[in-house]
Parts: C-alpha cells; structure tokens; sequence
C-alpha cells in the first residue's frame, strides 16, 4: 500500500518563506509532485522530483530524499495570491497517489 | 494549452437515480482519471484509463463505473446515486507512459445527492 502524510494546515506572513513537507511511504516509487489548489478551483501541477535533490521553478522549489521517503515544497517572497491546499503526490504504476493536503494561510 | 471540461459544474440527483459526469480532453491524452475530493480527504482516484476501451480500479470504485469510447472521454457513471456520493468529482488527463505525474485537472462536478 502507499500513504502520505503532510501538515493539514500552515500559517505563514507574506513576504516570507514557508516549508510544506510531506512523508510517504509506498512501493514501486516513481517520483514526488506537488499540486496548488485554489478555493472553488482546480488543482493544478507545480513540480515534480524523479531524482533526489532540489527542483526550483521560480519562487518555488521542491526537494525529494529517497533514501529519506521525505520530500518538501519550498514557497519563497510568499504573496497572498499564494494562499491555496497544496498536496503532494506519489506516482506509481502510472497513476498517482495524493496526500489530503495542507492549506496554507498567508497572513498580511 | 491543454483543456479539460467536465459536462457540469453543480448537479443535484436523488437517492437511486443513474448519474452520468462526463469529462473531456483536447490534447490527445492517453490517461484519463476520475477522482472524487472531500474535505479532509484530499483527492481519491475512483477509475482511471490508459487507452481506448481499458479501464482500471482505483482506490475507491464501488458505486461507479466508467466509459470510454473515444480517446478524448472519458464517463463516470453512478448506476444508482446515493447520498454518501455526495461529492465534488474531478476530471483529469495526462500523456503517455510515466507521465501521468502531471495531470490536467477539469474544473468539476459538485454532485449532490439528496
């Protein structure tokens, strides 16, 4: 079997920095992505980590240890635009898994 | 751009109907992927299919079952809708072979089953 496990809920100031990790525990690992979600919206693909080390796409970046079953989403100069569920995911088998998400609240 | 539309964005069935979502795509995606979200409970995949006529079992698929005729859609079908099927229900696409870690996500159906 496979499971997730990542923060329900984080706070952070705008303008900061803000960590989201995410522990998973699964067979037949392919890789780790990370999704945004905005209220009302659709989830939408932010990144995704085949190999250890860390992915930067502007102010985001995500980290993935194998040998760690660890990963994390790194969010950089957080704006309130950034305010969103954010889960990440495991792939396997071509389909992937998701963890229940952690909601992230930027305050001004 | 890649667009996935799914056929409602609310819908309100009662208790033993046949329910019908439909979801499609525009990139000639091989995956397609149904899911249901519920508060807490993040994304579930409920079916999912690689290719024309194949269908696979997610992790939650009693209660439905799913089509596909066409390469661009993809159906989940609720033979006899109960409330615990009260839902939002989210379509998604990916390309090819080891790709499906990015996935194309509809806007969804709020389903409501009373």
């Amino acid at each position: 079997g496979q499971s997730l496990e990542q923060p329900s809920e984080v706070t952070a100031v705008e303008g900061a920095i803000v960590q989201i990790n995410c522990t998973y525990q699964t067979s037949g690992f392919y890789g780790l992505s990370w999704y945004q979600q905005h209220d009302g919206g659709a989830p939408t693909f932010l990144s995704y980590n085949a190999l250890d080390g860390l992915e930067e796409t502007g102010r985001f970046s995500s980290f993935l240890s194998r040998s760690d079953s660890y990963g994390y989403l790194l969010l950089q100069e957080l704006q309130m635009k950034d305010s969103a569920s954010y889960f990440c995911a495991v792939g396997r088998d071509d389909k992937i898994i998701f963890g229940k998400g952690t909601r992230l609240h930027i305050l001004p | 751009d890649v667009k996935v539309t799914q056929s409602s964005r609310y819908l309100v069935k009662r208790t033993g109907e046949k329910v019908f979502l439909e979801c499609v795509q525009d990139m000639d995606h091989e995956n397609m992927f149904w899911y249901r979200q519920d508060p807490g409970l993040g994304l579930r995949l409920i079916y999912f299919s690689y290719d024309v006529k194949m269908k696979e079992k997610g992790d939650i698929p009693e209660g439905y079952s799913v089509s596909r005729e066409k390469k661009e859609r993809f159906s989940l079908i609720l033979e006899s809708a109960s409330t615990n099927q009260t839902s939002m229900y989210l379509c998604a696409s990916s390309s090819g072979q080891g790709s499906s870690y990015e996935q194309y996500f509809g806007p969804g159906t709020r389903l409501t089953v009373t």
